[in-house]
């Protein structure tokens, strides 16, 4: 079975631009998050989806924003891109929520210049 | 608001001795669910082991082990005969059992083992 992948896995944008990734979830799970990963910040949730569905929100402004589509993928889309956008940028998939396991791609490095 | 603390920023181990993460968490439900992640340089992050906190019984995968204290609200990992693949960032994590509720991480706790 193939693991979640994203794309790209690398990413340089100037400040100001807008920038979309995209996650291809496992065969048959519904929930897709996307999480933000800085060495000060930690990992810090952005977002999930379930079937289509923005089902939780994390503290993020406006320019982050995100949709799912039928077949599960997800994008995550970041509009005028601030210096402080740089980070690794997770997607994990489930097939619900609760005690089951999120399964994590490799990430899209993000670099702003 | 819930929240995961791991005071442990570094830890260090010696090849085939025993370590244990440290991670506490705040909230003021009653049922939720309780994880440890492991993220190797540069590799994808994988679950390690999970927790209801319900179950009394102490989660077991292997040469992991947590020590699940509800009352403390202390949820440490111990990693007996560590190998070098051990080597990683360990999260802890927490998500509600009410309603798919998003899951928070703490910080993380950076393991190195010296072989």
């Amino acid at each position: 079975k193939a693991g979640v992948t994203q794309t790209p896995r690398y990413l340089i944008k100037t400040r100001g631009q807008q920038v979309t990734l995209s996650c291809s979830p496992i065969s048959g799970h519904r929930s897709v998050s996307w999480y933000q990963q800085t060495p000060g910040q930690g990992l810090q949730f952005l977002f999930e989806y379930f079937s289509e569905t923005q089902r939780n929100k994390g503290n993020f402004p406006g320019r982050f924003s995100g949709r799912q589509f039928s077949n599960s993928r997800s994008e995550m889309n970041v509009s005028t891109l601030e210096l402080g956008d740089s980070a690794l940028y997770l997607c994990a998939s489930s097939w619900a929520g609760g005690l089951v396991e999120q399964f994590f791609g490799p990430g899209t490095r993000l670099t702003v210049l | 608001a819930q929240t995961v603390t791991q005071s442990q920023p570094e830890m260090s181990v010696q090849e085939a001795e025993t370590v244990t993460l440290s991670c506490t968490y705040d909230t003021s439900e009653s049922d939720y669910y309780l994880f440890w992640y492991k993220q190797p340089p540069s590799r994808q992050m994988i679950l390690v082991i999970r927790q209801e906190a319900y179950k009394q019984q102490n989660a077991t995968e292997n040469r992991f082990s947590v020590n699940f204290q509800k009352a403390a609200k202390s949820f440490s990992l111990k990693i007996s005969d560590s190998q070098l693949g051990d080597a990683a960032m360990y999260f802890c994590a927490y998500r509600s059992a009410r309603g798919n509720d998003k899951v928070i991480f703490g910080p993380g706790t950076s393991l190195s083992v010296i072989p």
